[in-house]
Parts: structure tokens; sequence; C-alpha cells
């Protein structure tokens, strides 16, 4: 049974287009993240959630939209896809938010390719 | 300002061989540190956790040891597996409220 699973693994699409991304966790954490990884590997926080609420909205462009319909699911979706956006995009759980020994639980990562 | 520095960037050595991947970081304050293993396609799975008033900690073939005075933490691996080929990777909590940060991570490649 995956804790975090994330859909779809791969994505291809043009730019322009508009496109989302899927998050499940099945472990009862209260907090899910949204995490883009870069060409230089570097992890990056974009959007955190505590029970359906933000919490973290870090310096993304308002065309990334977080949705967290409950406290299990958190969704990204994409508005007008630029090359730049091309990345690996990364869902996570913890049990507690801020919590000092905050353990997160990734799902495998969403591979986004803006051609 | 990079607040995380990970050396050596990639590593290779031969099954069976012990490594040591070196942490640095500026983040503060500082509550505790993190190793986390990426394999490849995978999202990172975290291996060991450091607080501020440990110095080593085992688990497993692998050992962490932190120097929060000089903000220095070390990931030894021994008798290395193919298997623990990965990214591993550094993450220091500043205790900010979920905001942490990442190492680049040090790609290790065992080979038989």
């Amino acid at each position: 049974d995956t804790a975090v699973s994330q859909t779809p693994k791969y994505l291809v699409t043009q730019m322009g287009n508009d496109k989302s991304i899927k998050c499940e966790q099945n472990l009862g954490h209260d907090t899910m993240y949204w995490y883009k990884q870069d060409s230089k590997k570097f992890l990056k926080i974009m959007f955190s959630y505590n029970n359906k609420e933000l919490i973290i909205n870090e310096t993304v462009p308002n065309r990334f939209s977080p949705k967290s319909p409950d406290k299990a699911h958190l969704n990204l979706h994409i508005n007008s896809l630029e090359l730049g956006d091309s990345a690996v995009y990364f869902c996570a759980s913890s049990q507690d938010r801020g919590a000092v020994n905050e353990k997160l639980f990734f799902g495998s990562g969403t591979q986004l390719s803006v051609l | 300002k990079n607040q995380v520095e990970q050396s050596p960037q990639s590593l290779i050595i031969l099954e069976g061989k012990n490594c040591t991947l070196q942490c640095n970081y500026t983040v503060s304050p500082f509550s505790n540190l993190r190793w986390y293993k990426q394999d490849t396609g995978r999202g990172p799975v975290s291996l060991t956790i450091m607080t501020f008033s440990e110095n080593t900690k085992s688990n497993g073939r692998y050992t962490a040891t932190l120097d929060a005075d000089t903000k220095q933490s070390s990931l030894h691996i021994t008798a290395s597996q193919l298997s623990d080929s990965a990214s591993y990777i550094c993450v220091p909590n500043p205790n900010q409220g979920g905001k942490l940060i990442f190492g680049q991570g040090t790609e290790l490649s065992v080979k038989p």
C-alpha cells in the first residue's frame, strides 16, 4: 500500500496548456506539501496545507493553484504552462505541522516536461 | 545564499567499501537535522534524525554525526551495497513552521 501516491508519474505537454497533478495520502497526516525539484536537484517548497487550510505559500507564480478537497488530498493545477515549469514535482505529508522532529513522507514524484 | 552545502557532489565506490558524506549548514536557528535517501525516480525517504544534543546515531550500516557548534554533519556508510546507490540529502530544520532547507544532495554510485 503506497503511503503517498501522486499521479501521473510522467506528464509531457505543450507550452500554454493547463494540467493537474493529483496527490493522496493514506497515513492520516494533517499536513501536505508540494515541492519542486529542479535540474540542480534542490527540493524547494511551494505550498503546504494543514487540514485543508493553506499555511505556506512560497513565491510561486499564481499560475500554480493548489486545491485540498480534504486533508488526505492535495492537488496541483498549473495554468499556461511555460518551459521553465519543467521539473519533478513531489507531494509529501507529515504528521504535525512544523513539529520539531517533523518527518516528511514523499510521493514518487511527477516528472513534468513542457515542450 | 546557499544555507546547506553537501560534499562531494558525486561519489563512486566499489561494493563493500565505506564512504562518508559531508554536510555543512548555516541554517539558524537550528533544532535538528535529517538525512534523506532518494533513489532514482523516487521520493526522498528519511534515514535518520539528529537532534541538537546528539553527536552520533546509527541506523544499520548508516551512521550520522552532528557537530552543532561547527554546524557540520556527516553520514558514514559501512560495507556499501549496490542498493545504496542513491542521492543522500541533508536537511537541517530551522523549526520555522515546516519550511525545511534541503541540500543539493550527494549522488552516490556503488559499483560491483
